[in-house]
């Protein structure tokens, strides 16, 4: 079974311009979780999909911060326009049931640096 | 809200020595404990997990117990090698997961 897989692994941009990551989850995983690590700080939650749905999208820092998931499946996070504190590495995480003690299964993650 | 807190790093280590790293959270009710690690290049694999006090979580000769009286769920090895050395990452299951800041730690040979 392949893990979660996250595109690109590294991404360099200047402030101002756009970056778009992609997650594709395990498969038959409903539950996808974005992430984020800034600066060797504590991973923090950005917000959670069930199906194609927001579950919970209360982590987003602000709305330069764009999620989707279409039909379900991978699911896409858009940064426009990036700054300088967009910078870290963003996880994606999957897993099947979403209940409290579900396991998420996290991809490698994206490094984004922001000149 | 919900947190965890972490032993700050880094932790260097010699081959064959004991390993504790110290989380403690704070949470409502009694959320599901996880350890994860993050090897050099590459992403968070789930080390081990609890689900309710006092439960081990054991794996690759690591574990942790779910401590409710004291709140803790630290990790624990007995002997530690060069192979271990990764960052690794307390966490928390209620709405959403809390991690703690990760500890770094290298073993040396």
């Amino acid at each position: 079974e392949a893990g979660v897989t996250q595109f690109p692994s590294h991404s360099v941009i200047e402030k101002g311009q756009t970056v778009t990551l992609r997650c594709d989850p395990i498969s038959g995983h409903d539950n996808l979780y974005w992430y984020r690590r800034v600066m060797g700080k504590e991973i923090k939650f950005l917000l959670h999909f069930v199906k194609e749905s927001k579950q919970d999208e209360s982590g987003m820092p602000n709305n330069r911060f764009l999620a989707e998931r279409t039909g379900g499946t991978y699911s896409t996070l858009k940064v426009q326009p990036a700054e300088l504190e967009d910078s870290g590495v963003y996880f994606c995480a999957s897993s099947r049931l979403g209940g409290l003690t579900d396991t998420q299964y996290f991809g490698p993650g994206t490094r984004l640096t922001v000149l | 809200g919900d947190s965890v807190t972490q032993m700050e790093g880094p932790v260097t280590l010699s081959e064959e020595a004991f390993l504790t790293i110290n989380c403690t959270y704070t949470a409502t009710g009694y959320p599901s404990l996880f350890w994860y690690v993050q090897y050099p290049g590459e992403g968070l694999q789930l080390l081990l997990k609890a689900t309710k006090a006092d439960d081990k979580g054991s794996n690759k000769g690591f574990e942790a117990t779910y401590r409710k009286e004291t709140t803790s769920f630290h990790l624990e090895k007995g002997s530690v090698q060069v192979s271990d050395s990764a960052v690794y990452f307390c966490a928390l299951r209620g709405p959403d997961m809390r991690f703690g800041a990760g500890t770094r730690l290298t073993v040396k040979p």
